[in-house]
């Protein structure tokens, strides 16, 4: 399976400020999605990360507080803008392997914490 | 209307012991259904797809059953290393939708 990386691994942050979080694949990943997790809850898909393209929202998420790039098919970034501690949450970077594109795994996630 | 329910637990068995989980979906077009397993702080790692026809890798065996739309899974011989979340999660509609996923159910296994 694809290894894949996140910084930072946890982070404390102010409110109003932004956190990027980056996702990087030690492979080429046709998909790659950003989850959130908060605490007892499942995890929740944010967007999908297209390459060379806006990536795909879903609903109760939006680009202006969440922007996502995705430069290459190895690499992509979110950033939690504006934070709240509302956004204290866990977020996961998620692909989908080339060689099985019926199976997710997911990076080791980051831990935010809004103050 | 929840698209995935689990019984959140926590199911406390001893060693040895067998346990099963159930999961619910909604979407009867679903075609792609998973065990992940989450230790604490940890991410989702991938246990097993569940084929229709079932599936069995070891002491864990997955299946699916359509008509009641549930999938389920069995662990035998439970061991203290067993111990974590178990999240259930299938694809949104037909076999190309994104994953959607159950709150898991917490496993704790008690020498």
């Amino acid at each position: 399976s694809a290894v894949i990386s996140q910084k930072p691994s946890r982070d404390i942050c102010q409110r109003g400020t932004s956190l990027t979080i980056q996702c990087q694949v030690d492979s080429q990943v046709t998909m790659m999605f950003w989850y959130r997790q908060q605490p007892g809850q499942s995890l929740t898909l944010i967007a999908t990360a297209n390459q060379g393209s806006e990536a795909t929202y879903e609903s109760g998420f939006v680009i202006d507080k969440f922007p996502i790039s995705r430069p290459n098919l190895t690499f992509s970034t979110l950033t939690v803008s504006n934070m709240s501690p509302e956004d204290s949450s866990i977020y996961l970077c998620s692909v989908e392997d080339l060689r099985d594109t019926d199976t997710q795994y997911f990076g080791p996630g980051t831990r935010l914490t809004v103050l | 209307r929840k698209e995935v329910e689990q019984d959140p637990g926590p199911f406390n068995v001893p060693e040895g012991a067998t346990v099963a989980f159930n999961c619910t979906y909604s979407n009867s077009a679903s075609q792609s259904f998973f065990w992940y397993r989450q230790d604490c702080r940890k991410e989702p790692k991938l246990l097993m797809s569940v084929y229709s026809s079932g599936n069995e890798d070891g002491r864990f065996t997955a299946q699916l059953n359509r008509a009641s739309q549930y999938i389920s899974l069995l662990i035998r011989d439970s061991k203290l290393s067993d111990s974590a979340t178990y999240l259930c999660a299938m694809r949104d509609g037909g076999s190309q939708g994104n994953l959607i996923f159950g709150k898991g159910t917490k496993l704790s296994v008690k020498p």
